[in-house]
């Protein structure tokens, strides 16, 4: 059972627009969401973070937007730019020291 | 900077053969997690490690250990490997289970895993 899903496994953006990726969660428990980036054939990158006492954080073009009634987040790249395309993952952490990941969603910024 | 150290990157095994995979957290990082991503999913928490001793179990096999050694790095030992075993394994590293805010992790390169 995902308990944390990315149901867009693919995006494209013209750059310079918004780019808005999307993760829905189910259990309420969580405490921390997490955004990663991942290029091929290197590890997740941690982007940033949002704690659930929150609903939004901004750190220079990204922006994380919590919504706790629909257990819902997503993450807003503006401008988007042709270095953001890559695969992004969502992640929740319960507290535990470990993330559940959703399936990612891959991004694809045409120039 | 220092990152995570993953070895090897690319691993090829027979069906029952034995796998070590290796991990080498950032400085001074004392906690170590390994995940497994099957193709096209998500990546999976097998096990993780605080100051070399377990600190929590996901969805590891039997087949597999893992244990912390003194210098913090960690392996991950897989046997009887079957043919379902094939994925990137990541292990990621962080400054502990104490303190407040998100638990970032670092992640490494990962290291592919083809079971033939």
């Amino acid at each position: 059972d995902q308990q944390v899903k990315q149901n867009s496994p693919s995006l494209s953006v013209q750059e310079g627009r918004i780019s808005i990726l999307n993760c829905d969660y189910t259990n309420s428990m969580f405490d921390y969401f997490l955004w990663y980036k991942k290029y091929p054939a290197e590890g997740p990158t941690f982007l940033i973070s949002i704690s659930s006492i929150k609903d939004k954080n901004e750190d220079g073009r990204f922006t994380v937007f919590l919504n706790k009634s629909a257990k819902h987040l997503s993450l807003h790249i503006v401008p988007s730019q042709p270095g953001d395309s890559a695969v992004y993952f969502c992640a929740a952490d319960s507290g535990t020291y470990k993330y559940i990941f959703g399936t990612g969603t891959r991004l694809k910024v045409l120039a | 900077a220092a990152g995570v150290i993953q070895s090897p990157r690319h691993l090829i095994k027979e069906k029952r053969e034995t796998a070590t995979l290796k991990c080498y957290p950032i400085p001074r990082h004392d906690t170590v997690y390994w995940y497994q991503q099957g193709p096209g999913q998500d990546p999976q928490f097998l096990i993780s490690f605080y100051e070399k001793m377990q600190s929590d179990k996901g969805s590891i096999p039997d087949r597999f250990s893992a244990q912390q050694f003194s210098d913090y790095h960690s392996e991950l030992n897989m046997s009887s490997l079957e043919l379902g075993d094939s994925a990137l394994y990541f292990c990621a590293s962080s400054d502990g289970l104490a303190g407040s805010g998100a638990n970032v992790l670092t992640f490494g390169a990962g290291s592919r895993l083809t079971v033939l």
